[in-house]
């Protein structure tokens, strides 16, 4: 049983536009949610997260929203740029035992 | 080193075979994350090793794999008699402890293993 999920496993996003990521959760006990980006042959990277004491993070082009009552979180990245091809996977921090990740949305940015 | 090296990053091993993966942590990390991605899949928890406590196994798919970590020192992860669903990206990760913790995860290049 999934207890993050990224419905949709790809992404295909113009050039200068906003690319919007989803993520659903099902375990709220767990506050602190984090956006790793990956290329191939590399390790994820962390991009951004968001603890629970917000509804809102905001680094540069990137900004994540979280709806709790939802169990939602998405990532806004504008204006797209053809770098931020990647996949991106969605994170939830459950304390010592680590990151329970999301399948990954594999975006695409079209020129 | 200035990041988390995983060796060898590529193995192509044939079935029944038994492999041996390892990562080197990032000094002074205490906490050590191993990962697995299958095609397709999310990354999915294996196991953690945090000082001289006790491993978290909770994450090992079969008594097939094991995994060992000397200190805050290498790690290697083994996978006996391997099979062809075992095929995958083998990420290690490690830890700086402390909060937020979304800067402190830094993760290794993987070892992508290829079961024939």
């Amino acid at each position: 049983d999934q207890q993050v999920k990224q419905n949709s496993p790809s992404l295909s996003v113009q050039e200068g536009r906003i690319s919007i990521l989803n993520c659903d959760y099902t375990n709220s006990m767990f506050d602190y949610f984090l956006w790793y980006k990956k290329y191939p042959a590399e390790g994820p990277t962390f991009l951004i997260s968001i603890s629970s004491i917000k509804d809102k993070n905001e680094d540069g082009r990137f900004t994540v929203f979280l709806n709790k009552s939802a169990k939602h979180l998405s990532l806004h990245i504008v204006p797209s740029q053809p770098g931020d091809s990647a996949v991106y996977f969605c994170a939830q921090h459950r304390g010592a035992d680590g990151l329970t990740f999301g399948k990954g949305t594999h975006l695409i940015i079209q020129p | 080193g200035a990041g988390v090296s995983q060796s060898p990053s590529n193995k192509v091993t044939e079935k029944g075979k038994d492999v041996e993966l390892r990562c080197d942590p990032i000094s002074g990390h205490t906490a050590l994350y191993w990962y697995r991605q299958r095609l397709g899949q999310g990354l999915e928890f294996l196991i953690y090793f945090q000082g001289n406590s006790a491993p978290d196994k909770s994450g090992l798919p079969s008594d097939r794999f094991s995994a060992e970590r000397t200190g805050e020192s290498v790690s290697t992860l083994t996978i006996q008699r391997t099979q062809q669903e075992d095929s995958a990206v083998y990420l290690c990760a490690s830890r700086l402890l402390g909060w937020p913790p979304g800067y402190g995860y830094t993760f290794g290049s993987g070892t992508r293993l290829t079961v024939v």
